[in-house]
């Protein structure tokens, strides 16, 4: 079986422009989450879907959005791009979604996304 | 708000060493805890998942335990291998607060 996949696997963009980053989740698996990672820190959550509806959603500005697919592959948009948006973006993907999710999350290998 | 603290941030030790990376958390009513390696520039491997209900995960020569009382989780390294050099990083409520995770370099 695939594991979660993430494309691209590298970006670069100029400020101000506006970057998709698309996320395929396991086989089977209704949960997407999308975490930003600032070298030296740990993954920052971003937003969490689950069967298409927004479960939670982090402290991010609202240029970030994102939107889960009736086929659960997620897609993470962000606009007006600022160079401190250059960060690795991974997704995760697990059976079920929420605060009180009892499942483990995997992770996909992550888009490197570079503002310039 | 929940914060997640982990010590040491790195460590660095020589091959066939036990060890001990730790996790605190500042809210005990979380639902689960779980673990992760990353290698540079790469994802996150699930390495075990902790529940609530639980207090410890094996797995080969890893030993996870949970102490909701006490904020605190440990992840016990056996027989450390210069393979096992990786950044680990604890989460819970399912991911969504992690720590900024312990640099682990296991020398030859």
């Amino acid at each position: 079986d695939a594991g979660v996949t993430q494309s691209p696997t590298h970006l670069i963009k100029t400020r101000g422009q506006q970057v998709t980053l698309r996320c395929s989740p396991i086989s089977g698996h209704k949960s997407v989450s999308w975490y930003q990672q600032v070298l030296g820190q740990g993954p920052q959550f971003i937003f969490q879907y689950y069967e298409k509806e927004e479960r939670g959603r982090g402290n991010f500005p609202d240029r970030f959005s994102a939107r889960q697919f009736p086929n659960y592959s997620s897609e993470l948009n962000v606009n007006a791009l600022l160079l401190g948006d250059s960060a690795l973006y991974l997704c995760a993907s697990s059976l079920v979604g929420g605060l009180q999710m009892n499942t483990e999350a995997f992770f996909g290998q992550g888009t490197r996304l570079t503002v310039v | 708000k929940q914060e997640v603290t982990q010590i040491p941030a790195a460590l660095s030790v020589p091959e066939g060493e036990n060890l001990v990376l730790n996790c605190s958390f500042t809210d005990s009513a979380i639902y689960n805890l779980q673990w992760f390696r990353q290698d540079p520039g790469k994802g996150l491997t699930s390495l075990l998942l902790i529940q609530s209900s639980q207090r410890e995960q094996t797995s080969g020569r890893l030993n996870a335990s949970l102490d909701k009382s006490s904020g605190r989780s440990t992840l016990y390294i056996a027989a450390s291998q210069p393979g096992d050099s990786a950044t680990y990083l604890c989460a819970v409520e399912g991911g969504m607060r992690f720590g900024a995770g312990t640099r682990l370099t296991v020398k030859p």
